[in-house]
């Protein structure tokens, strides 16, 4: 059974940047998609992009585009998200998800049917 | 982008009663449509998938139908864990609804 575990929570200053991890125990890493979503503190779920590890290739939304970078690590089966010149709205718990992999019927539809635990991030002066 | 709008944001309901939760999309998404549960301090779960089918695991009290813009989840009779947000989310272009939350009347 494939579980995502995240890196533990961060407390940053405003302009910095974070880089938080998501390692996939089980399963074969590259063969599905990993994304990333956010949720801010009594808000709603935000997705910030995804990344196809057998491929490299990630694409992001684009309310995030030039501030965030998804990469994978198939060695290591570990994913991460960085967000850099972070503000105090950036203050949230970012999870990754996984789609499965093609063939799945819930990756047509890409449905996240694993998530990591959460992390939480804090933007503070 | 396409925007999808949950209604209602919240709803008080009592064990027993069945609920409808209802997910509208600014353009059409086909069945490209996924339902989840979310309850506090824990990661979303999977619900509902390609509008109608029902994630492993998940108790046949749930339900989904719809295409194109309307979609609906359905709990045929509420249980005691079932109160918690839910959340539609769209994977045409991936992004979610605000969520509706479910509270104890």
């Amino acid at each position: 059974q494939v579980q995502l575990v995240q890196s533990g929570a961060e407390v940053k200053k405003p302009g910095s940047s974070v880089k938080v991890s998501c390692k996939a125990s089980g399963g074969t890493f590259s063969s599905y998609t990993i994304s990333w979503v956010r949720q801010a503190p009594g808000q709603g779920l935000e997705w910030m992009g995804r990344i196809i590890p057998i491929l490299g290739i990630a694409n992001y939304a684009q309310k995030f585009q030039g501030r965030v970078t998804i990469t994978a690590d198939k060695s290591t089966s570990t994913a991460y998200m960085e967000l850099s010149s972070l503000r105090s709205e950036d203050t949230a718990v970012y999870y990754c998800a996984r789609v499965p992999e093609e063939g799945d019927p819930r990756a047509r539809v890409g449905a996240f049917d694993i998530w990591g635990q959460g992390t939480m991030v804090t933007v503070s002066s | 982008d396409i925007q999808m709008t949950q209604s209602p944001s919240s709803l008080s309901a009592s064990v027993g009663d069945r609920v409808t939760i209802t997910c509208r999309a600014s353009q059409s998404i086909s069945s490209y449509l996924n339902w989840y549960q979310q309850k506090p301090g824990k990661a979303p779960k999977l619900l509902i998938y390609a509008a109608s089918s029902l994630q492993s695991g998940v108790p046949s009290r749930f339900s989904g139908s719809g295409s194109g813009t309307d979609f609906t989840l359905t709990i045929s009779s509420l249980q005691p864990e079932d109160f918690a947000t839910y959340y539609c989310q769209q994977s045409y272009s991936t992004s979610f609804g605000q969520g509706t939350r479910l509270e104890i009347k």
